[in-house]
C-alpha cells in the first residue's frame, strides 16, 4: 500500500515551457485534491476532484489544468510555466470515518520555474 | 483575504515544555479543525482533528482547545520532544464542501534539547 504517489519528484523548467504533474492513490479513495505550498502561505487549494469524472477550481486555480484520468489518478498540467509557479505541489486524497476526515498527502513535487 | 489565521509563524520551546499554536477564523459556517504536522521533505500528515460540539480533544501529548464563541481553536503540546520539531498547520472547512480545507499559514516548532 503506497498510499500518494507523485512524480517528478524535482523539475526544473524555463519559463513558457509546460508540464504534467502525476499523482496517484492506492486507497480506492473517491476524493483527491492540488495543492501548491509557499514560504508564509500555507497550503492552497488548486484544485479537487470529488469523484471520478468531475474536477472543480480551488482558491489559486488560474495557469493550471487539472485530470481525473480514473479513480487512482489526478494529474496536474502548466501548459506555460511561470515563475510565479515555483513552488512545492503537493497531491492529496481524502476519505471520512464517522465525524473524522483525513486527507493523505503525497511527499510533493518541488518545481523551479525560470 | 486570510480565512484561517494562524500564530505564532515560530515558536522555540524547551524539551519538555508545553507548545501552544493558536488559529482563529472567520467563517461561522466551518465545523470541522484539524491540525496537520509536516516534516521537512514531506507531506503534511492529520495529526488530531475536532469538531465544535465539544470544546477539547486529547490524543496523547496532543490537545486541541475549541473557543466557538471566539471563533478560535488551538493545539497544545504536553512534554515536547525534539522529535515534535516540525511545521504545524491549522485547518477549516465545512460539511458538505467535499473536504475542501483551508490551511493556516503554518507554525514552525523547533523543541531544543
Amino acid at each position: 500500500n503506497a498510499g500518494v504517489t507523485q512524480t517528478p519528484k524535482f523539475q526544473v523548467l524555463k519559463t513558457g515551457q509546460s508540464m504534467t504533474l502525476q499523482c496517484a492513490q492506492d486507497m480506492n479513495h473517491n476524493s483527491m485534491y492540488w495543492y501548491r505550498q509557499d514560504p508564509g502561505m500555507g497550503l492552497r487549494l488548486i484544485y479537487y476532484s470529488a469523484s471520478e469524472g468531475t474536477t472543480d477550481k480551488g482558491e489559486v486555480p488560474n495557469g493550471y489544468n487539472v485530470s481525473r484520468l480514473n479513480k487512482r489518478e489526478f494529474s496536474l498540467r502548466l501548459e506555460s510555466a511561470a515563475p510565479s509557479q515555483t513552488s512545492v505541489y503537493f497531491c492529496a486524497s481524502s476519505e471520512t470515518s464517522g465525524s473524522q476526515e483525513t486527507q493523505y498527502f503525497g511527499p510533493g513535487t518541488r518545481l523551479l520555474v525560470l | 483575504q486570510q480565512q484561517v489565521k494562524q500564530s505564532p509563524q515560530s515558536l522555540i520551546v524547551q524539551k519538555g515544555g508545553i507548545s501552544i499554536i493558536n488559529c482563529a477564523y472567520e467563517n461561522t459556517a466551518f465545523d470541522y479543525f484539524p491540525w496537520y504536522q509536516q516534516f521537512p521533505g514531506k507531506g503534511p500528515a492529520l495529526l488530531i482533528a475536532i469538531r465544535p460540539d465539544v470544546s477539547e480533544k486529547k490524543e496523547g501529548r496532543f490537545t486541541i482547545s475549541f473557543n466557538k464563541s471566539a471563533k478560535q481553536f488551538s493545539l497544545h503540546i504536553m512534554d515536547s520532544q525534539p522529535g515534535d520539531s516540525a511545521t504545524y498547520f491549522c485547518a477549516a472547512s465545512r460539511s458538505g464542501a467535499t473536504n475542501k480545507l483551508i490551511f493556516g499559514t503554518g507554525t514552525l516548532l523547533a523543541v531544543q534539547p
